[in-house]
């Protein structure tokens, strides 16, 4: 069964400082997906950030980065300069064949 | 280009009571997701289409529930009789092929079953 663990249901940051969200997942498929989403407030989910499980190099979008940890099984998400605008939840999810499975989330507030 | 629809965007039913979802992916998208996001809880896919479909529909409870894409365009998911726990925002998101991974969601249908 895969599945996809979020330890931190609740994170702050202060504007323009570093804060790193964390995911685990487990599958035992060789070929998966990963990936960041957000949510804002009342908006649309809209994704951050993607990760082929084969590409050794981490992804990075802008601001965004991960670090894909494939042994251990870690991805976690670095939002650097924190924005007002980043404030959300933020899924993790992992897609193996046809199937998504997300994370319950991680809400993040940032303090001005 | 013209995000996701969905329609409506609140509804409150007994429990017992038929409910439908509509959703308008975007134009020539040929994949389409049906989630339900029960409250403090991550998305969990109920059936993904491609084109007319179904690709995957391990996850959707069919005793109750059913989705269909006849044109390959547009999609309804139906609850009949609808539970105290099927109270959840159903999310509808599309993408270009399974392949491509990549989802747009539409903003979400929030359920109450009372």
């Amino acid at each position: 069964a895969q599945t996809v663990t979020q330890s931190q249901p609740e994170m702050s940051v202060q504007e323009a400082e570093t804060v790193t969200l964390s995911c685990t997942y487990d599958t035992s498929e060789s070929d998966y997906y990963l990936f960041w989403y957000k949510q804002p407030p009342s908006r649309q989910m809209i994704l951050v950030i993607r990760q082929e499980a084969y590409k050794q190099q981490n992804a990075t979008e802008n601001r965004f980065s991960v670090n894909f940890q494939k042994a251990a099984k870690s991805f976690s998400l670095k939002i650097s300069d924190s924005q007002l605008g980043d404030a959300a939840m933020y899924f993790c999810a992992l897609n193996t064949g046809n199937q998504f499975y997300f994370g319950t989330g991680t809400s993040l507030t940032v303090i001005p | 280009e013209a995000g996701v629809a969905q329609s409506p965007r609140y509804k409150i039913i007994e429990k017992r009571q038929s409910v439908a979802f509509w959703c308008n992916p975007i134009s020539g998208h040929a994949t389409l997701y049906w989630y339900q996001q029960i409250l403090g809880q991550g998305p969990k896919l109920l059936i993904q289409f491609q084109n007319n479909g179904v690709v995957d529909d391990s996850q959707l409870p069919k005793d109750r529930f059913s989705a269909e894409r006849l044109k390959g365009v547009d999609s309804t998911l139906k609850i009949q009789p609808a539970k105290l726990e099927d109270s959840a925002v159903y999310l509808c998101a599309s993408g270009t092929s399974p392949g491509q991974l990549e989802q747009y969601f539409g903003p979400g249908t929030r359920l109450t079953v009372t």
